[in-house]
């Protein structure tokens, strides 16, 4: 079993709806990343957290350290958000990463 | 400032000849990550650097992988010789100890 899960695989949504993805764990970790990979391949890293909430923009990650769970929002979608999100924790040095959801926005 | 710098962008190659990747880690990192993402999967690490010590290198294939970071800054990933399965995306990545990471565009290989 994969020490971090995501879901759903993959994702289609219409411009302007509200995206969730989720990411569970089974490990004790010091920080989660949240971040965004285009077809190009490179990495951008969205969020960093280890507890509670972030918001940048339209993004919003939460974190429930004790569910060992986290969700990555995209409100108000647009196409350009199109692109495969990667959930990635880390514990001491060490990172692993999902499997990654691909979301696809129509227009 | 310059972010986390791989070359190249993209690689063709005949199976059985050598390849090179290149890393210029954000200055000051002295964390350096090699991963491999194979299609529709997430990275997995291949090595890691502290400076210029190799300090887990557990899933590098060591028959025809090999790396290296000699000065503690730049570092070079090899193949040799390279294998059809070899096809895959590969990040490197750089962080100032156990801080947040920042990724590189990524070297896209393709073995014929």
């Amino acid at each position: 079993k994969n020490e971090v899960e995501q879901s759903p695989q993959n994702l289609t949504a219409q411009e302007g709806e509200f995206i969730t993805i989720n990411c569970s764990y089974s490990v004790g970790i010091s920080a989660l990343h949240w971040l965004q990979q285009h077809p190009g391949g490179g990495i951008v890293s969205l969020f960093m957290l280890s507890s509670g909430k972030k918001k940048h923009g339209r993004l919003i990650a939460t974190i429930n350290i004790q569910e060992k769970h986290s969700s990555l929002h995209i409100t108000a979608s647009h196409p350009r958000d199109s692109a495969v999100y990667i959930c990635a924790v880390r514990f001491s040095h060490d990172m692993r990463f999902g499997a990654g959801t691909r979301l696809t926005v129509k227009p | 400032e310059a972010g986390v710098v791989q070359s190249p962008r993209y690689k063709i190659i005949e199976k059985k000849q050598p390849v090179a990747f290149w890393c210029n880690p954000i200055s000051g990192h002295n964390t350096l990550y090699w991963y491999l993402q194979n299609l529709g999967q997430g990275p997995e690490l291949l090595i890691r650097y502290e400076n210029e010590e190799a300090v887990d290198d557990s899933q590098l294939p060591k028959d025809r992988f090999s790396a290296e970071r000699l000065k503690g800054v730049d570092s070079t990933l090899k193949i040799q010789p390279a294998e059809l399965g070899d096809s895959a995306v590969y990040l490197c990545a750089s962080s100032l100890g156990s801080a947040e990471a920042f990724f590189g565009q990524g070297t896209r290989l393709t073995v014929v």
